[in-house]
């Protein structure tokens, strides 16, 4: 089983539109999570980290569900700059600092 | 403030050549990981340095990758002898401490194809 599972998508939203990914985590000892966006051909950016209480940054809102073992972003009021690719990144504190990347979630919002 | 820098940003070798990747990352970062990206799958990482030290070399795939950091100040990867499977992109990345939840902050990558 994969550390870590994200949609694929693609995601095909309208400008305006509000949109969320979930991504889920097969271990239970992981602690700290963040949110990536890879533009094509570039570098994963780090969009937020998400903390356990959520967080809001703009138009972007980050929650963490331990019970379940997801984490969620959500993007409101989309803009066409928005669209790239979302990845999740999952640290389990007891290896050290190895972070777990999900494949992504692929995001195109139309105008 | 520069960010992670690596060198070449695009590689293309044939089978059984060698070929070094440099990663310089940002500065004060005294951790440095190594990752990659084969097409159509997650990111994976390689191994992470505290310095000049290895902390953990876990996700290095066999003995043709060697990774180094003298000086604790940049990093080389080199893949001895190159196979068609060790193509993809590789990703250094540094962060400005060792706790878990200090993010990464990447480079942009060398695109390496092994024909």
């Amino acid at each position: 089983r994969k550390e870590v599972e994200q949609d694929p998508g693609p995601f095909n939203v309208p400008e305006g539109a509000t949109v969320a990914f979930n991504c889920t985590y097969s271990n239970s000892a992981s602690q700290s999570f963040f949110w990536y966006r890879q533009d094509c051909r570039k570098e994963p950016k780090l969009l937020m980290s998400v903390y356990s209480s959520g967080n809001e940054d703009g138009r972007f809102t980050a929650q963490l569900n331990r019970a379940s073992q997801y984490i969620s972003l959500l993007i409101r009021d989309s803009k066409l700059s928005d669209s790239a690719t979302y990845l999740c990144a999952v640290n389990k504190a007891n290896t050290g600092n190895q972070f777990y990347f999900g494949t992504g979630t692929s995001l195109t919002v139309i105008p | 403030e520069a960010g992670v820098t690596q060198f070449p940003s695009h590689s293309v070798i044939e089978k059984g050549q060698t070929v070094t990747l440099r990663c310089d990352p940002i500065s004060g970062h005294d951790n440095l990981y190594w990752y990659r990206r084969v097409m159509g799958k997650e990111i994976k990482f390689l191994l992470h340095f505290v310095k000049e030290s290895k902390q953990d070399e876990s996700g290095m795939p066999n003995n043709r990758f060697l990774a180094e950091r003298t000086g604790g100040t940049y990093s080389t990867l080199k893949v001895q002898p190159a196979e068609l499977e060790d193509s993809g992109v590789y990703f250094c990345a540094s962060s400005q401490s060792q706790s878990y939840n200090s993010p990464l902050h990447f480079g942009n990558g060398t695109r390496l194809t092994v024909t």
